[in-house]
């Protein structure tokens, strides 16, 4: 069965800084990995897919790399700003590709 | 071309009651999926309707069932409501059931009294 970890679990930041997200995942037969972003209360944001056949994938200040051996993934965050304040999840799709399995979250403040 | 909308925003239950929740499909979309968020916690994969067909299942039990209908919406239904099954429901729409992007809507926020 499935697990997916992330640490931390809670980040607070000043603003202007490059932070790191961890992804951990115990099965490493994936078909792609997804971070998504969620604000209080709201759904999900997709900000990042990457295929198993990938090693990262870039977005603007973001950029997600894939260890599909190692069953780690990471999110990288440039230049951080208050309003990238949210929860981080990440969810891997195994090869049946039928649905997410999603890890708990990383809650992301960043200060003004 | 419309996203995908839940309906309602919120909702405020008793233990016991039944509650049915709604999720209109992106345009093109025939694969709805459905997740349950606790507070905190990352969302689990409740059950997927293909073709107005369930279409695999999480580890929920039968209280929680649920209906597509023709044009692809759907609804998620929970009888015999508990304190755990509040939580964050959401609901993602697809054009196929297995591989393709998942869009998510807002959710609909339960709330059990």
């Amino acid at each position: 069965k499935q697990e997916v970890t992330q640490i931390p679990a809670a980040l607070s930041v000043p603003e202007g800084e490059n932070l790191v997200l961890n992804c951990s995942f115990t099965d490493s037969a994936i078909y792609n990995l997804q971070w998504f972003r969620q604000d209080p209360g709201k759904g999900l944001t997709s900000l990042l897919l990457i295929q198993s056949s990938q090693r990262e994938q870039t977005s603007g200040r973001l950029n997600a790399s894939l260890d599909k051996s190692s069953g780690r993934s990471t999110l990288y965050i440039a230049a951080s700003q208050p309003g990238d304040s949210a929860t981080y999840l990440c969810a891997v799709r195994d090869n049946y590709g039928q649905n997410f399995v999603f890890g708990p979250g990383t809650r992301l403040s960043v200060l003004p | 071309e419309t996203g995908v909308t839940q309906s309602p925003t919120h909702l405020i239950k008793t233990r016991g009651q039944q509650v049915t929740l709604r999720c209109s499909s992106q345009s093109g979309h025939n694969t709805v999926s459905w997740y349950q968020q606790a507070l905190g916690q990352g969302p689990q994969f409740i059950f997927q309707y293909y073709r107005e067909e369930e279409n695999g299942r999480g580890n929920f039990p039968p209280r929680f069932s649920g209906l597509q209908f023709p044009n692809y919406s759907s609804e998620l239904n929970v009888n015999a409501l508990e304190l755990d099954d509040s939580a964050l429901y959401l609901c993602a729409s697809s054009s196929g059931p297995t591989h393709q992007p998942q869009h998510f809507g807002d959710g609909t926020r339960l709330s059990i009294l």
